[in-house]
């Protein structure tokens, strides 16, 4: 997986905690992204990172927030979860914008 | 509006036979397309890139081809073997620079059975 790591790999939580996925790589990537994984729909981009604190909206990113203080770190905080917030959560990174290398996944369900 | 769509929607397919995968695109302006593997559990894995003046290109015993005239691309597997289960996905890449943005297809399920 390209020297990328995601923690935690599964989560079970309730509506209305705030839960955060860390997307942790060592290839020194400029781009990192999150994306969602659902039955019916293509991969789904919710934020994306160009550089240390520099962060962008996706398509789907309501309900989401995203940080990167670090290179080789970006968070992803769902403020409060909904059940419609249960997904595969992927995190992808890329040098230059090209071919994205992609993470296990999370796996999250929201009760 | 962009679209990437994929067919079929899943194949079964006996272990040691080829097969080919379709994707059909309407977006603009294309960039690129690409072809990723994802087998289960697990995140996509790239197979292939193809840009405007590329027809053909071969990874392994994965062919894949471009029609940038009738939008379609097709992902060849030849001498399937029991590890090319997967899903296999065609994604489009549109615009250019920060307004680069990928559309995904579906997927095609693929299953080799012995």
């Amino acid at each position: 997986d390209a020297g990328i790591t995601q923690s935690p790999r599964h989560k079970v939580t309730e509506t209305g905690t705030p839960v955060t996925l860390r997307c942790h790589q060592t290839e020194n990537h400029r781009y990192m992204y999150w994306y969602r994984q659902d039955p019916g729909h293509g991969l789904r981009l919710i934020h994306y990172s160009y550089g240390v604190k520099d962060t962008d909206k996706g398509e789907v990113s309501d309900g989401y927030s995203v940080s990167r203080s670090k290179t080789e770190d970006f968070l992803l905080t769902l403020e409060s979860a909904t059940s419609s917030q249960t997904s595969v959560y992927f995190c992808a990174i890329s040098q230059g914008g090209q071919t994205q290398y992609f993470g296990p996944g999370t796996r999250l369900l929201v009760l | 509006k962009n679209q990437v769509e994929q067919s079929p929607q899943s194949l079964i397919i006996l272990e040691g036979k080829n097969c080919t995968l379709q994707c059909n695109y309407t977006v603009s302006p294309f960039s690129n397309l690409r072809w990723y593997k994802q087998d289960t559990g697990r995140g996509p894995v790239s197979l292939t890139i193809m840009t405007f003046s590329e027809n053909t290109k071969s990874n392994g015993r994965y062919t894949a081809t471009l029609d940038a005239d009738t939008k379609q691309s097709s992902l060849h597997i030849t001498a399937s073997q029991l590890s090319d289960s997967a899903s296999y996905i065609c994604v489009v890449s549109v615009g250019a620079g920060n307004n680069r943005k990928l559309i995904w297809g579906l997927g095609t399920s693929l299953v080799v059975n012995p």
